[in-house]
Parts: C-alpha cells; structure tokens; sequence
C-alpha cells in the first residue's frame, strides 16, 4: 500500500482557496486517489477520488500530475464549515482495506 | 449515496464487560467490511477486515479474541469488545465499499 504525506495543519480564512497537497511517490499503477474529510466524533466522509488529470465535483477539485506522485485538493471559498481533518488516501478499487495517514488539519477562520 | 450505520452511537460499560458494536449497510450489500479505532488528535487505525461468512483479518497487533468480529450477513458485521478495560476506551469506526469506501457514524465507547 502506498504511504502518503500531507502537511500536518494549514490555516485559512473564509472565502479563500485551500489547497492541499499529498504526496505518494510509491503510487502504483492500479491505485486510484481518494479523499475524505473527518469532522470530530463522526465517521469519515467521501470527498472525491480521481486516477488522473483532474477532477472536479461540487465540492472541490482534485488536480493529478502525469506521473501520480502527488495530488492536490482544491477547495474553493471555504468556509468556518469547512474546519475538519482532511485524509488523502491511494489504494486500489474494489474491495481492498484503505489504510489512513496523519491527515492534514484544517482550520478556518473568521 | 451508500449509507453504513453504526449502533450504539454511544456506549459506556463497565471494566470487565463486554460490548458489541454492530455495523450495517443499508442499501448495499457489504461481503467485506473494516473496522478502524481512533484515539483523540489521532488518525484512524485499521484493526480488521470481517469477511461475510468466513474469519475477519486482523491487522498487526490487534488481539482477536478480545476484539471479536462476526460478519453473518451481507450486511451486517459487529464488532465485540470482550473483558473491556478503560485502555480500550476509543472511537471505533467501520467502514464497507461499494467502489468508494462509505463509514458509518462511530461510536464511542468510554470504559469505567
């Protein structure tokens, strides 16, 4: 399974672009590239995934260089909501175990 | 989307007990479910992968007779903390894919 690294916190401040960036220099070819966000004392939620390229759903955008060592989550205008940890997680599709890193905590503010 | 629901959301039980967790997927069926424990300011950890009528894998390090998994259903995997102490107060989450990978809400189990 592929290790990722993300900065452990960033800081922000209302209706400005966040951008996180992960890297996975061991990414193999079958491994897709997931994010998830964890508010406190609830269950991870689905952010977005994509292989390559770009990917942009209604709430963010995931940008993938050609060779896949790394990716950026995109999000835009965040806001105080927006305050919760941040998991970017690679493995492949199926039903295989997804195992999380550090995480990067996210703080918005006023 | 999916939705995986997890019952008690909340639980406190004495040094000594036993509590169940119960994990359900509610518009899909799940053949392989996970289960994951965070501690505080912590990251998830993958404690095992329960397998529909067959044994659960356990990760590294995790006691499988103190952390029972039964998973007798397509949809239905639980979790059992046996002789729980107050070390084994977490959060403990589970987890089920249908492509992208759906967890339920938590619960949260303080021993006394």
């Amino acid at each position: 399974l592929a290790k990722t690294t993300q900065p452990i916190s960033m800081d922000s401040y209302e209706g400005q672009e966040v951008n996180i960036t992960c890297s996975h220099n061991n990414i193999a070819t079958n491994d897709y590239i997931t994010w998830y966000q964890q508010f406190p004392s609830q269950g991870p939620r689905f952010i977005i995934q994509g292989y390559k390229t770009k990917v942009t759903n209604e709430v963010a955008s995931l940008f993938i260089p050609a060779d896949r060592k790394s990716s950026t989550l995109s999000l835009p205008r965040v806001s105080l909501s927006d305050t919760a940890v941040y998991y970017c997680l690679v493995g492949a599709g199926g039903y295989n175990k997804l195992i999380f890193g550090a995480g990067t905590r996210l703080a918005v503010h006023p | 989307g999916a939705v995986v629901s997890q019952h008690p959301s909340w639980v406190i039980c004495k040094s000594g007990t036993s509590v169940k967790i119960e994990c359900r997927s509610l518009d899909f069926q799940a053949t392989t479910m996970f289960w994951y424990r965070q501690f505080p300011k912590q990251s998830l950890m993958l404690m095992a992968t329960s397998n529909e009528g067959s044994k659960a894998t356990y990760e590294q390090g995790v006691e499988k007779d103190k952390f029972l998994i039964n998973h007798a259903s397509l949809t239905l995997s639980t979790l059992t903390v046996t002789s729980a102490h107050p070390e084994d107060s977490s959060f403990y989450i589970c987890s089920a894919r249908q492509g992208e990978a759906f967890f339920g809400q938590g619960t949260r189990l303080t021993v006394v």
